[in-house]
């Protein structure tokens, strides 16, 4: 099984609609991100999480929410979706933990989603 | 600010030996990672810079020089394999990671 899961795959979605994806890892890792990537910008970080208790705003978070239920589980909410939320949505686990200084920070993506709002 | 810099495009040919360069401006820079990824697919993880100089792992190698603010990917015996996007990442003190927006290489035959 894969260590960080992700859903759905794909969705299209209507402009105004919420929806929810869902981010499951057992990696037993404390940090979880949620990226953005769009053709030619590389990826931008949404929010992230050092802990459950931890959740932070990347550089993109209008537009976007994120719900840290358990360790193991990050969920990124877009509350009324738009054209330009279309994009490919991945996330991640990082072994630095918490907001330790540790040097080392090895990210493991999930497989991606797949968004359109159309 | 914090920015990060490479190339957009990169080409080669198999068997030749290919660098991707990345530089930085941030505050409490720890080291450079590098990652790639093939079309549409997760982002994996290549390598960590913490100290100057060269790590070595396999075809690929990653340098680290953090009174220039630089580095780079060298990639050797090049294969159609490595057609892929290449990022390089800032790791900071506090914060998460940032990622530069990536080199897309294409290796022909």
């Amino acid at each position: 099984d894969a260590d960080v899961t992700q859903t759905p795959r794909n969705r299209i979605t209507k402009t105004g609609k919420r929806i929810m994806l869902e981010c499951s890892q057992t990696k037993g890792h404390d940090r979880m991100y949620w990226y953005r990537q769009d053709p030619g910008l590389g990826l931008r970080l949404i929010y992230y999480s050092f802990d459950v208790k931890d959740i932070n705003k990347g550089e993109i978070s209008d537009g976007y929410s994120v719900s840290r239920q358990a360790q193991a589980k990050f969920s990124l909410s877009l509350e009324s979706a738009i054209p330009n939320q279309t994009a490919l949505y991945f996330c991640a686990t990082s072994d630095r933990p918490g907001r330790s200084t540790f040097s080392t920070d090895t990210q493991y993506f999930g497989p991606g989603t797949r968004l359109t709002v159309l | 600010g914090q920015s990060l810099e490479q190339p957009s495009e990169v080409t080669a040919v198999e068997g030749a030996i290919v660098q991707i360069n990345c530089t930085y401006q941030t505050s409490g820079f720890y080291g450079l990672s590098w990652y790639q990824q093939h079309d549409g697919g997760a982002p994996t993880f290549l390598s960590y810079n913490a100290l100057d100089g060269l790590e070595e792992t396999g075809r690929f190698s990653s340098f680290l020089s953090r009174s220039d603010s630089y580095g780079y990917l060298l990639l050797q015996e090049l294969q159609m394999k490595d057609s892929a996007s290449y990022f390089c990442a800032v790791i900071q003190a506090g914060t998460a990671l940032i990622f530069g927006k990536g080199t897309t290489l294409s290796v022909s035959s």
